[in-house]
């Protein structure tokens, strides 16, 4: 029934490892994003993808690296993490980007 | 660049009145889309209510509404009858029409609202 669904939700890692999130959306919607929502609760664009095609691509370390295997599907792969990359990380999705964005429940990422 | 402004940080009601949260944006654009998003403790992020900024009238879904006065670029959420369930933070955002898959949200920082029994 989850229309939009991230795994995991909770993320708990040292600094240095590399670290994936994964996103599936079972609406058939053919546009997802990734956002981030700091520690003061801001969200803000990082990824966006179209039919498989990097649309957007924020000013986001290149640490950072969306794949998205299918329409239905996007994963945001992290190396190296640092201390600043904890966070809530949410994934979205639309259709054709004009329709509301659906969100999913977020993965909160503490890095130690 | 769009940018939106929330100045409330926080906003506390009573249940069963009214409220009334603000959101100002800026953008050259005549043709957009403003929304408000519930966050609850939960995190998730949820839809409450949209306006095309081609359509005067103001929308309205159930116990909430906006006030959308777009000379004024302001956009602002009220909600009747709070409920405690009500209790969250609430983002405005801005999108753009045209440019597809290009369109992000760009957020507020976000109203913390309380709900006093």
């Amino acid at each position: 029934d989850t229309a939009v669904s991230q795994t995991p939700k909770y993320l708990v890692t040292q600094m240095g490892n590399d670290k994936s999130i994964k996103c599936e959306q079972n609406l058939g919607h053919d546009t997802m994003y990734w956002y981030k929502q700091d520690s003061k609760k801001f969200l803000k664009i990082m990824f966006s993808y179209n039919n498989k095609e990097l649309i957007i691509n924020e000013t986001v370390p290149n640490r950072f690296s969306p794949k998205s295997p299918d329409k239905a599907h996007l994963n945001l792969h992290i190396n190296s993490l640092e201390l600043g990359d904890s966070a809530v990380y949410f994934c979205a999705s639309s259709q054709s980007g004009f329709q509301p964005q659906h969100f999913g429940d977020g993965t909160r990422l503490s890095i130690l | 660049a769009q940018t939106v402004t929330q100045s409330q940080p926080e906003m506390s009601v009573q249940e069963a009145e009214t409220v009334t949260l603000s959101c100002t944006y800026d953008t050259s654009e005549s043709d957009y889309y403003l929304f408000w998003y519930k966050q609850p403790p939960s995190r998730q992020m949820i839809l409450v209510i949209r306006q095309e900024a081609y359509k005067q009238q103001n929308a309205t879904e159930n116990r909430f509404s906006v006030n959308f006065q777009k000379a004024a670029k302001s956009f602002s959420l009220k909600i009747s009858d709070s409920q405690l369930g009500d209790a969250a933070m609430y983002f405005c955002a801005y999108r753009r029409v045209y440019g597809g898959a290009t369109n992000k949200l760009i957020f507020g920082t976000g109203t913390l609202l309380a709900v006093q029994p």
